[in-house]
């Protein structure tokens, strides 16, 4: 089992440009969630979606939006990234809302 | 306002010593605490989690203590081993399993 993947590991964008991170988890997962990580701030949770067919704001939406394309797959949109997106963007799952969130490697972004 | 705060940045231990890590929460609503580690260029993977029925969790060489009413957290770790070297987030769970977390300690275990 690969648990949760996330593509790209890395990425440079310049201001305004578009781009979408992709999610996917082999674990048959209900639950799947995008954090994004700031030096001295932890992780901070930008969206989830507790089932497929659903989706949810969570603490910093603002800027991004999501796709649950289906139960493995999760994606997160930057539609016109700003330097304040440059992150490290970590997605997870867990079995439901009250389970163990298991996390992808990560993708490091930076913003121009 | 953060709900989850981790005042130590850093904390540096000598082998074999016992590592503590602190956390206090504002919260009084949150029911569930969870520790998870990070290593450079991974991912977060849990560690330890406490319901706050209880005080006291032990999972091998870590022990998780709740005092709900200092809404503090405390991670031990014994004996501490250079593996250990990461960095330790606490998390609270809030509304529908969100996790809102600390800023994170960075553990260094020296040989």
């Amino acid at each position: 089992n690969a648990g949760v993947t996330q593509t790209p590991k890395f990425q440079v964008l310049k201001t305004g440009q578009s781009m979408t991170l992709q999610c996917a988890q082999d674990m048959n997962h209900n639950s799947m969630y995008w954090y994004r990580q700031d030096p001295g701030m932890g992780l901070r949770l930008i969206y989830y979606s507790a089932s497929e067919g659903t989706t949810d704001k969570g603490e910093v939406p603002n800027g991004y939006n999501v796709s649950r394309l289906n139960k493995r797959e999760f994606s997160l949109r930057l539609e016109s990234a700003a330097p304040s997106q440059t992150s490290v963007y970590f997605c997870a799952s867990s079995h439901g809302t009250d389970n163990e969130q298991f996390f992808g490697p990560g993708t490091r972004l930076t913003v121009l | 306002d953060q709900q989850v705060k981790q005042n130590s940045p850093s904390l540096s231990v000598q082998e074999g010593r016992i590592s503590i890590l602190n956390c206090d929460y504002t919260n009084s609503m949150f029911d569930y605490f969870l520790w998870y580690k990070k290593y450079p260029a991974e991912g977060p993977t849990f560690l330890i989690s406490i319901s706050s029925i209880k005080d006291k969790n032990e999972d091998g060489r870590f022990t998780v203590f709740l005092n709900k009413s200092a809404k503090h957290l405390s991670l031990h770790i014994v004996p501490s081993q250079p593996g250990d070297s990461a960095v330790y987030f606490c998390a609270a769970r809030g509304y529908a399993g969100k996790l809102i977390f600390g800023q994170g300690t960075t553990l260094q275990v020296k040989p």
